[in-house]
C-alpha cells in the first residue's frame, strides 16, 4: 500500500461543477502540498498546509491531521482547470525535507 | 526573475556516459531537491539539500550523486547512466523546508538513456 493514496484517479466534469479530489496518507508528516500540472509538463505549488483551511480564488483545501486525510475543491470549475493534481506529504520529525507523492488525479473539464 | 532554470531541457545519450544536469535558483533558497516522474509511478523524490554541504536521500537515488557546493546551484550527476534511468527530472526549491514554505519547480528535463 502506497504512503499516499489518492481518489479518485481520474475525473470528468462539465464546465461550473463543484470537484473533489482527495489524498489520504498513512505516515505522520509535517505538511501537505498540493500541486497542480498541466498537459506542457511544468508543475505550480497551488497551496502548502500543516492544519485547517486555505483558499485562494476558486480552489479550497483542507487537512484534517487526525483522520490523515486531505481534500482539494474547485468551485465553478472551467476547462483551464484541466491538469493532473498531485498530493505531496511532507515527512515529520528530523527528515522534514524528504517528500513522498500521491500517484495524481487527472481532471478533464468540458466546456 | 525568480525562477528555477534547468539544464539541459532535453537530452539524448548512451548507457555509461556520465551526464550532469544543472539546476540553479536565483531566489536565495536554503531548500533544493531533485524529482523523477514516470509513467504510472509519479513523481519520486531522489536526492534533498536543506542547506549547503547538506544533502540527504530520497527514495530513489540508487544511480545518482549530487553536490551543494553553492546555495544557488544543485546538480544531478549521473555517473554511468542506465536506460531504467530514462525519465522525465525536475528540480524544485524553497526558502526553507519548512511546514510554510512554497516550492518552486523548473522547467523540467526530459532525459532518454538508449
Amino acid at each position: 500500500k502506497n504512503e499516499v493514496e489518492q481518489s479518485p484517479q481520474n475525473l470528468t466534469a462539465q464546465e461550473g461543477e463543484f470537484i473533489t479530489i482527495n489524498c489520504s496518507y498513512s505516515v505522520g508528516i509535517s505538511a501537505l502540498h498540493w500541486l497542480q500540472q498541466h498537459p506542457g509538463g511544468g508543475i505550480v505549488s497551488l497551496f502548502m498546509l500543516s492544519s485547517g483551511k486555505k483558499k485562494h480564488g476558486r480552489l479550497i483545501a483542507t487537512i484534517n491531521i487526525q483522520e490523515k486525510h486531505s481534500s482539494l475543491h474547485i468551485t465553478a470549475s472551467h476547462p483551464r482547470d484541466s491538469a493532473v493534481y498531485i498530493c505531496a506529504v511532507r515527512a515529520g520529525g528530523t527528515s522534514y525535507g524528504k517528500l513522498t507523492f500521491g500517484q495524481g488525479t487527472i481532471l478533464t473539464v468540458h466546456p | 526573475e525568480a525562477q528555477v532554470t534547468q539544464n539541459p531541457r532535453y537530452l539524448i545519450t548512451v548507457t555509461g556516459k556520465k551526464l550532469t544536469v544543472t539546476c540553479s535558483q536565483n531566489m536565495n533558497h536554503e531548500y533544493m531537491s531533485w524529482y523523477r516522474q514516470d509513467p504510472g509511478l509519479g513523481l519520486r523524490q531522489i536526492y534533498y539539500s536543506m542547506n549547503v554541504e547538506v544533502t540527504d536521500k530520497g527514495d530513489v537515488p540508487e544511480g545518482y550523486k549530487v553536490s551543494r557546493k553553492e546555495k544557488r546551484n544543485f546538480p544531478l550527476i549521473l555517473e554511468s547512466p542506465s536506460p531504467n534511468q530514462t525519465s522525465l527530472y525536475f528540480c524544485a526549491s524553497s526558502l526553507q523546508a519548512g511546514r510554510q514554505e512554497t516550492q518552486y519547480f523548473g522547467p523540467g528535463t526530459r532525459l532518454l538513456v538508449l
